[in-house]
């Protein structure tokens, strides 16, 4: 079976800094995906690795060690409109995507 | 955003009776998927279609089936609903069978079965 496993809630200070892990043991790997998804919204794509190492974009960065199974999500300078949950998805052979159960974070002023 | 839609956005069924959703997009992407999300289990695959006529199962696949005519609609059907079935339904597009394009989601559809 598939296994993808994040913290399911996590609290953070504005202007800070956060860092969302996810551990997976999935039978393929063709990449993993970080999502975000605001209350009653879709989820919107943040990152991407396939490669071991850093991935930065703005204030987000992602990680990925493939050889631990082990990928995380780091956002600096919080701002309020961060508070979301965070997805953590790997992608299989054949197209299809896993997703863990999403991590819920709370940022307060 | 991409040009993804699903209808309708909220329904209210009973039990027993036959539901339809449909997605449309306007990406011309090959790859559409059909996922529920449930609290506690994160977002999980029903079904998704490689091309048109091709389609294949996911995770939690019984009691759904899906048809996929044009490359533009990807419908989900409900045979016969069950409260087990009460979620928001969620479609999702993605271009390239390298991973390399990301999936893009549709607003979801709250399905509530009484």
């Amino acid at each position: 079976g598939q296994n993808i496993d994040q913290p399911t809630e996590m609290t953070a200070t504005e202007g800070a800094i956060v860092q969302i892990n996810c551990t997976y043991q999935t039978s393929g790997f063709n990449g993993l995906f970080w999502y975000q998804q605001h209350a009653g919204e879709a989820p919107t794509f943040l990152s991407y690795n396939v490669l071991d190492g850093l991935e930065e974009k703005g204030r987000f960065s992602s990680f990925l060690s493939r050889s631990k199974g082990y990928s995380y999500l780091l956002l600096k300078e919080l701002q309020m409109k961060d508070s979301a949950s965070y997805l953590c998805a790997v992608l299989l052979y054949g197209q299809n995507f896993v997703f863990g159960p999403g991590t819920r974070l709370s940022v307060l002023p | 955003d991409a040009g993804i839609t699903q209808s309708p956005r909220h329904k209210v069924t009973e039990t027993g009776t036959p539901v339809t959703l449909r997605c449309h997009q306007t990406e011309n992407h090959r790859y559409m998927y059909w996922y529920r999300q449930d609290p506690g289990h994160g977002l999980r695959l029903i079904h998704y279609s490689y091309g048109v006529k091709d389609t294949d199962k996911g995770e939690v696949s019984d009691g759904y089936s899906v048809s996929r005519s044009k490359t533009e609609d990807f419908l989900l059907t409900l045979e016969s609903a069950t409260s087990s079935q009460t979620s928001v339904y969620f479609c999702a597009i993605s271009s390239s069978g390298s991973g390399q394009e990301t999936q893009y989601f549709g607003p979801g559809t709250r399905l509530l079965v009484l």
